[in-house]
Parts: structure tokens; C-alpha cells; sequence
């Protein structure tokens, strides 16, 4: 089945640094990517939306200069948090929709397939 | 995007069926029925969706009442890897919706041996 690979799956750094994490749609091209962000006990928040070639979509709420989001080709999405700090530290999930979703009966793009997610943790 | 309303928690012992309702009431025509699940500190996995006829696939089984206001996942034989969050999301289909997924607070399923 189709795979999105994340990375790193976990990651511990000091508070003021920047981190980055790849999202690779790894056996289908990807123009459209998701980003989402969980606390521990909560469900998926949605962050931003990742277009290939253009820039992102971010939801409200969400500061787009504190998540930079990068779609630099149709297998690879990326999310920076820069200057991090502990409120930072939570689990960052992608996903991204496959081209064969849309002929599954209609469900479109909303048939999507997620990474395994990164642990973020900020001292 | 129509709500959706889940029970906070099950539970289910292994080898029988598991059976998830989802209360959707306010779902509209053009509107599909998303499952997805999310084990312990992994990514969510697509289980199945429907529009209005029932559906089956190797994961599971969708019954979607005929006046499309509730919908029942139904694992027919859980095990113990079961054991996870699901979510019911309830989302426009096509080829031009977002893609967004809006994810509530799920059902956490429990299966004891």
C-alpha cells in the first residue's frame, strides 16, 4: 500500500532552535500535503495545508512564520518550527492524499494515508 | 461540515465484533462517512468510507442507515491490535474538495483478552 515517511520520529532540542521534519510520499506523487500538530490526550489539530509549488495554507491561529512549510517537489513536504520553545513540544503528524483516492467511489481526497509522526520535545 | 458525534470509549473482548456507532444528524447530501483509526503514538490509518450503501473491505464494514443520520464501524472479529482511537469524520467527496480532515475526539477502543 501506499507509504508517507516521516522524519525524524522523534527529536529533542533546546529551546530557541529550529527543527525540521520531512514528509515523503514515497511510492505516488503528492501536490497537496497535510500538517497536523497533537497534544498528549487530545486529538489531530490541523495545521496547514502543503501545495507543491506554491505556498501554504495555514488555519487560523496557526503563525505561519513560526511554521515555515516547504513543498519544494511532489514527494516532499517540510515543516521547520523555528525559535522553538517547550509549548512547541508536541507530535506533528503529516499526511497526503494519493492520486488513486479520488477514483475510490468519491471519497476524493479525503482517502489519505499519514506518516508515523515526529515527537517533538523542547528543553 | 456536518458533526459528528462519537462515545468517548468501548470496550470489546477479543474475537468478537467490535461494533462503533457514529451519530452524524445534520450530514448533507453530497456528504461522505470517513473512518479513519489511530494506535498509540502512530499516524492515523484509513479504514473505510461510504455515501449511502452499506461497504465492506478487508479491514472492516460500514452500515450506513438508510436516512444517512448514523453510521456503525464494525470490526467482525477484533484482536488486540485493534485497540486504538477511532474517528468518524463526515466530509464532502469529489474530486474538488480540500482534503481537509477534521478530526473530533474519536472512540477509544479497548480489546480485552
Amino acid at each position: 500500500g501506499a507509504v508517507v515517511s516521516q522524519h525524524p520520529s522523534r527529536v529533542i532540542c533546546k529551546s530557541g532552535t529550529s527543527v525540521k521534519i520531512e514528509c515523503r510520499s514515497l511510492d505516488f506523487q503528492a501536490t497537496t500535503m497535510f500538517w497536523y500538530r497533537q497534544f498528549p490526550k487530545q486529538s489531530l489539530m490541523l495545521m496547514a495545508t502543503s501545495n507543491e509549488g506554491s505556498k501554504a495554507t495555514y488555519e487560523q491561529g496557526v503563525e505561519k512564520d513560526k511554521f515555515l512549510i516547504n513543498h519544494a517537489s511532489l514527494t516532499l513536504s517540510t515543516l521547520t518550527v523555528t525559535s522553538a520553545h517547550p509549548e512547541d513540544s508536541s507530535f506533528y503528524i503529516c499526511s497526503a492524499p494519493p492520486p488513486w483516492g479520488g477514483l475510490a467511489g468519491g471519497g476524493g481526497k479525503n482517502i489519505q494515508y499519514f506518516g508515523a509522526g515526529t515527537r517533538l520535545s523542547v528543553l | 461540515d456536518a458533526k459528528t458525534t462519537q462515545p468517548p470509549s468501548m470496550d470489546c473482548a477479543e474475537g468478537r465484533a467490535a461494533n462503533l456507532p457514529c451519530n452524524h444528524s445534520t450530514i448533507s447530501g453530497n456528504e461522505y462517512v470517513y473512518w479513519y483509526r489511530q494506535i498509540h503514538s502512530q499516524g492515523p490509518q484509513y479504514i473505510i468510507h461510504g455515501l449511502k450503501n452499506n461497504e465492506t473491505n478487508e479491514m472492516a464494514s460500514l452500515i450506513i442507515t438508510e436516512d444517512r443520520k448514523s453510521s456503525t464501524l464494525i470490526l467482525p472479529h477484533a484482536t488486540l491490535r485493534d485497540t486504538a482511537v477511532y474517528y468518524c469524520i463526515v466530509r464532502v467527496g469529489g474530486s474538488s474538495n480540500t482534503g481537509k480532515l477534521i478530526f473530533g475526539q474519536g472512540t477509544t477502543l479497548q480489546v480485552k483478552p
